[in-house]
């Protein structure tokens, strides 16, 4: 059973640019949500996708979007990139948090914007 | 609010037992996680506990709960310089995890 595919692995952008990363979950796993992993503040939630529909949000700007299709792979779109923006963007696959109890993750998109 | 504390760093010997605390704040949470991240790479799950169990036990792991102090632990036995990596412990909030700021094990021989 394949994990959890994240990509691109890395990437290097520019300011002021936009990215978009992609995350394909679990095969039969309908939730994914991703996450923003820095040094200094840690993991932090940014959104919850679950049948198409985002269930959650974190306390990111709007620049921060995503949206998940209907064979559940997702995608998270960072726009008018900023240095801060640099970190490790981590997807999890899980069956939803309401029942399935596993969450997995994949390796991470490291941004660096320059 | 949502917190959930680690100690930073925990620095042990090879063979001996490591054990990495946790404190959480959301009482309500049904699911407690531990997670390892190695250098470079993503989060690998190791193992979770339910919120009506005490504590749970997976070959060398085994994992304290205290609802009471909102307390959980992770229990590393015999470690080994491949145990060497972050360690996480998450909750279960509103459709998210919320993770805590991890424990940097290091073993030395």
């Amino acid at each position: 059973k394949a994990g959890v595919t994240q990509t691109p692995r890395y990437l290097i952008k520019t300011r002021g640019q936009q990215v978009t990363l992609s995350c394909s979950p679990i095969s039969g796993h309908r939730s994914v949500s991703w996450y923003q992993q820095t040094p200094g503040q840690g993991l932090q939630f940014l959104f919850e996708y679950f049948s198409e529909t985002q269930r959650n949000k974190g306390n990111f700007p709007g620049r921060f979007s995503g949206r998940q299709f209907s064979n559940s792979r997702s995608e998270m779109n960072v726009s008018t990139l900023e240095l801060g923006d640099s970190a490790l963007y981590l997807c999890a696959s899980s069956g939803g948090f309401g029942g399935n109890t596993e969450a997995f993750f994949g390796q991470g998109t490291r941004l660096t914007v320059v | 609010g949502e917190d959930v504390e680690q100690s930073l760093f925990l620095s042990v010997r090879e063979g001996d037992s490591s054990v990495i605390n946790c404190t959480y704040t959301d009482s309500s949470s049904t699911y407690l996680y531990w997670y390892k991240q190695e250098p470079g790479a993503g989060l690998q799950l190791l193992t979770y506990i339910f919120s009506n169990m005490d504590m749970k036990q997976d070959q060398r792991l085994t994992v304290l709960l205290n609802k009471k102090d909102k307390h959980l632990s992770l229990r590393i036995a015999d470690t080994q310089t491949g145990d060497s990596a972050i360690y996480f412990c998450a909750e279960i909030g509103t459709d998210k995890l919320i993770f805590g700021t991890g424990t940097r094990l290091q073993v030395f021989p």
